[in-house]
């Protein structure tokens, strides 16, 4: 019963490295997710994608890029690290099978020093 | 202006109250909606979801929906300690667009 499943959970990183934040999910849902949640704050959407093969932007893309090269898998690229990017990271995803109901991942905690 | 605005408290209320937490959103097109919990820490998990006009129950928790006035709440009776959390209301809009509230913190004082 595994859901949204996203690597690492946390993860230190020096100005100007890049990583990637994976993501699969084993419902088979179309729709999928990424967003940031700073202290205290709401979640912005990053990017998103209605299918494999289709990714569009969200709210705040800038320094992140994503690919959907199949159903289940959503990784989340950074590139060149910066310490605004310090943030959790929530991939999820959804679909009308579920009601539309989102569904989200545990988060990955990301420090940028 | 927001596409979904909640108070964002705190909001303090003794064990057994009910608790009372709200939120507006700005696009009428906008199909379901949601209420998520969030304990520090961790993940937004689903509580209600609610996609007519009325009120829907779900064992301690109640939420509401009036689309005329853009309007959507969340009810929770004999509020208990474990329900201390922030709460994110969410919208659903065309395309499976999500927005959420910047959460409505809450604590259940024993």
């Amino acid at each position: 019963n595994a859901g949204v499943t996203q690597t690492p959970k946390f993860r230190i990183l020096k100005i100007g490295q890049s990583m990637t934040l994976q993501c699969t999910q084993d419902m088979n849902h179309n729709y999928m997710y990424w967003y940031r949640q700073d202290p205290g704050m709401g979640l912005k959407l990053i990017y998103y994608s209605v299918g494999a093969g289709i990714t569009d932007k969200g709210e705040v893309p800038n320094g992140y890029n994503v690919s959907r090269s199949t159903t289940e898998d959503f990784p989340l690229r950074l590139e060149l690290a910066a310490p605004s990017q310090t943030s959790v990271y929530f991939c999820a995803s959804t679909d009308k099978s579920s009601g539309n109901t989102i569904y989200f991942g545990e988060g990955s905690w990301l420090t940028v020093v | 202006q927001k596409e979904v605005e909640q108070n964002s408290g705190p909001l303090s209320v003794p064990e057994g109250a009910i608790a009372s937490l709200n939120c507006t959103y700005s696009d009428r097109g906008s199909q379901s909606f949601f209420w998520y919990r969030q304990y520090s820490g961790k993940s937004p998990e689903l509580i209600m979801s609610i996609y007519s006009n009325g009120d829907k129950e779900d064992g301690r928790f109640t939420a509401q929906l009036n689309k005329a006035s853009q309007y959507v709440s969340l009810l929770i009776r004999d509020s208990q300690p474990s329900d201390s959390a922030t709460y994110l209301c969410a919208v659903n809009q065309r395309g499976n667009q999500f927005y959420f509230g910047t959460g409505t913190s809450l604590t259940v004082i024993p």
